[in-house]
């Protein structure tokens, strides 16, 4: 099993609240990712981080943040959550060197009514 | 042109079938391949990686031709547990991790 954990699993919150994902790690991984998922769709990269005070825009534009102040932690915050931040998140983490595998959290399931 | 095409699927086959699922890329400077599965509602999972030379695990056979930009996945024998949707993956070295839409497999009894 995979030492990368989310928290929470699943999280329902009204519009206009400031809301921040937790992402950890225990395997010392420099890479790591959020990527966001619509049911039956595919991934979707928002986020991703070479290491400690790097972090970088993925593909698709997200009005969230991220930082990474330490290697295991990589927390995703959204100012103010509106009904089309509707959608499942996955952290994910990976080593620096060529050919290795990204794991992934189980995810986090958001809903905002 | 999206960086990692997949064929779009679903696929339905039945019990004990071969499928093949392919998929292209449009970075030459790729350097590392991958096919993931995600089960419904699951992370996804690292099914197996992709050699030049070719690499096979078990019932699943992998094949890369770096000349035509293209990787493949061949599953002998589909059992009903093979249902998932399969990820293409494409690792431009030191950059960012890039996923394929998936391909959706139904295997039915």
């Amino acid at each position: 099993e995979a030492d990368i954990y989310q928290t929470p699993r699943y999280l329902v919150i009204g519009t206009g609240k400031k809301i921040t994902l937790e992402c950890s790690q225990t395997m010392g991984h420099d890479k790591m990712y959020w990527y966001q998922q619509d049911p039956g769709m595919e991934l979707h990269l928002i986020h991703y981080s070479y290491g400690v005070n790097s972090t970088e825009k993925g593909d698709l534009s997200s009005e969230s943040t991220v930082s990474r102040i330490r290697t295991e932690h990589f927390p995703l915050t959204l100012e103010s959550a509106r009904p089309s931040h509707t959608s499942q998140y996955l952290c994910a983490s990976s080593e620096s060197q060529k050919n290795t595998e990204a794991f992934f959290g189980q995810g986090t399931r958001l809903t905002v009514v | 042109r999206k960086e990692v095409e997949q064929d779009p699927g679903p696929f339905n086959v039945p019990e004990g079938a071969t499928v093949a699922f392919n998929c292209t890329y449009s970075n030459s400077a790729s350097q590392s391949f991958f096919w993931y599965r995600q089960d419904c509602r699951k992370e996804p999972k690292l099914l197996m990686s992709v050699y030049s030379s070719g690499n096979e695990d078990g019932r699943f056979t992998a094949q890369l031709n770096r000349a035509s930009q293209y990787i493949s996945l061949l599953i002998r024998d589909s059992k009903l547990s093979d249902s998932a949707t399969y990820l293409c993956v494409v690792d431009t070295g030191g950059f960012k991790t890039i996923f394929g839409a998936g391909t959706r497999l139904f295997v039915k009894a």
